[in-house]
């Protein structure tokens, strides 16, 4: 079936350091990428997403990259905050028989020290 | 103004015990997903629901029941709870053709 992995587990940088999260996933037919933080006690948050026909999409201090071939796309957060420590997952869509589902990577967690 | 809220936030339940969660979505979205987080954080899909069709439905004990009266609503009845049933469960939201959920803030059940 569907599988997205998920590294590195947990990844502490300083403030103001760059944090990389990548992720790998198997359905070839997966055509959104979206990635989500969850902050302790709260759902997870959509942050950035890219799609297919994209190599790279940034916002402000985060960005994605995507490399089709290869099957893996990456999270790249630049000038990391306190406030960006959270557990961070990626996702990809697969196909559930007549409709998709989002494939969850096992998350990342993520702490930025002051 | 909460877009996906789900009731309640905390449920402790004795085993063997029947309990329900609901979870209700103002996005105006025609799709609804149940999701388990376990305790190592990592995110399941349990059940989906189009426009209170049932569209995905995972390999999940019969013990547990979605059910939607509406497409703003996906409800979860789970039966004689078990101990390894104990996790967090978000509800979602999307629309078609418009990949990106919206979760809840999760409903933390735990059964002793």
């Amino acid at each position: 079936g569907e599988n997205v992995e998920q590294h590195p587990s947990t990844l502490s940088v300083q403030e103001g350091d760059s944090a990389v999260i990548k992720c790998t996933y198997s359905d070839s037919a997966s055509n959104y990428f979206p990635w989500y933080k969850q902050e302790l006690g709260k759902g997870p948050q959509l942050i950035i997403d890219i799609r297919s026909n994209v190599g790279e999409k940034k916002d402000q201090r985060i960005a994605v990259t995507l490399n089709k071939t290869a099957k893996h796309f990456s999270l790249h957060i630049t000038e990391t905050q306190p406030e960006d420590s959270a557990v961070y997952f990626c996702a990809a869509l697969g196909r559930g028989g007549a409709t998709n589902k989002l494939i969850f990577g096992t998350g990342t967690l993520l702490a930025v020290q002051p | 103004d909460t877009a996906v809220s789900q009731t309640p936030k905390y449920l402790v339940t004795q085993m063997g015990n029947d309990k329900s969660i609901k979870c209700e979505q103002n996005l105006g979205h025609d799709t609804m997903y149940w999701y388990k987080q376990d305790s190592k954080k990592f995110l399941k899909i349990m059940f989906s629901y189009n426009n209170k069709e049932l569209i995905i439905n995972e390999t999940v004990p019969n013990r547990f029941s979605p059910k939607s009266p509406d497409k703003a609503h996906l409800n979860l009845h789970i039966n004689s709870l078990e101990l390894g049933d104990s996790a967090v469960y978000f509800c979602a939201s999307s629309q078609t053709g418009d990949y990106g959920y919206t979760f809840g803030s999760g409903t933390r059940l735990t059964v002793v």
